[in-house]
């Protein structure tokens, strides 16, 4: 079965520094690799996902993450944060059922609350 | 725009009532999902639905049933409520026309007292 973790619980930056938030994942094959973001009291909203293809992916609100498959990892970063940005961020790995052509179950990651200081 | 909706933001109950939890979403996909959020778990799937009365067990299904009679809508049913079922619960869709995807509703906060 899959797997997700991620290592940071919590994390506090200060706006305008970088940030990199760390997904590693199990999986016996290529998965489907998602992160979303979660505000709160909202549900939640998908910053981007990597299929296949190009390993580097772009994202919504300038966040791009990289698939690394020699070391298992999806880890989302941004150059620069601003306050907006601080919420609980989740990343995922979609697994397809053999012979169907959509409906991936994700398995997520325990969450990273972002902390963003002015 | 994709559209998940939930029946209820706040939900209060007490334990062996029954529980249901309604979801709709408006784009016609195939799929949809049912999962609980709980503070350092993340989100952990319950019960998934392929097509209309198609459902299959998720990670946690004990405790739980759900229905799904039409396409856009999909039930999450609490036969009993119980106090460890005090969660944070969320509705998702996909399907082929989002790339798969997942569109996730709101949430409704349960509290069973």
């Amino acid at each position: 079965a899959q797997s997700v973790t991620q290592p940071d619980i919590h994390i506090t930056v200060s706006e305008g520094a970088s940030l990199e938030l760390r997904c590693n994942y199990s999986y016996g094959a290529t998965p489907y690799l998602f992160w979303y973001v979660q505000s709160p009291g909202q549900g939640l909203q998908l910053l981007l996902k990597y299929f296949s293809g190009d390993t580097l992916v772009q994202g919504i609100k300038g966040f791009e993450a990289e698939f690394k498959r020699s070391q298992s990892s999806f880890n989302l970063r941004k150059p620069s944060v601003h306050w907006s940005d601080a919420a609980e961020y989740f990343c995922a790995v979609g697994v397809l059922k053999k012979g169907r052509t959509s409906g991936s179950r994700l398995t997520f990651g325990e969450g990273t609350q972002l902390t963003v200081n002015p | 725009d994709v559209k998940v909706t939930q029946s209820s933001r706040y939900l209060v109950k007490r334990t062996g009532e029954k529980v249901f939890l309604e979801c709709v979403q408006d784009m016609d996909h195939e799929n949809m999902f049912w999962y609980r959020q709980d503070p350092g778990l993340g989100l952990r799937l319950i019960y998934f639905s392929y097509d209309v009365k198609m459902k299959e067990k998720g990670d946690i299904p004990e405790g739980y049933s759900v229905s799904r009679e039409k396409k856009e809508r999909f039930s999450l049913i609490l036969e009993s409520a119980s106090t460890n079922q005090t969660s944070m619960y969320l509705c998702a869709s996909s399907g082929r026309q989002g790339g798969d995807t997942q569109y996730f509703g709101p949430g409704t906060r349960l509290t069973v007292l």
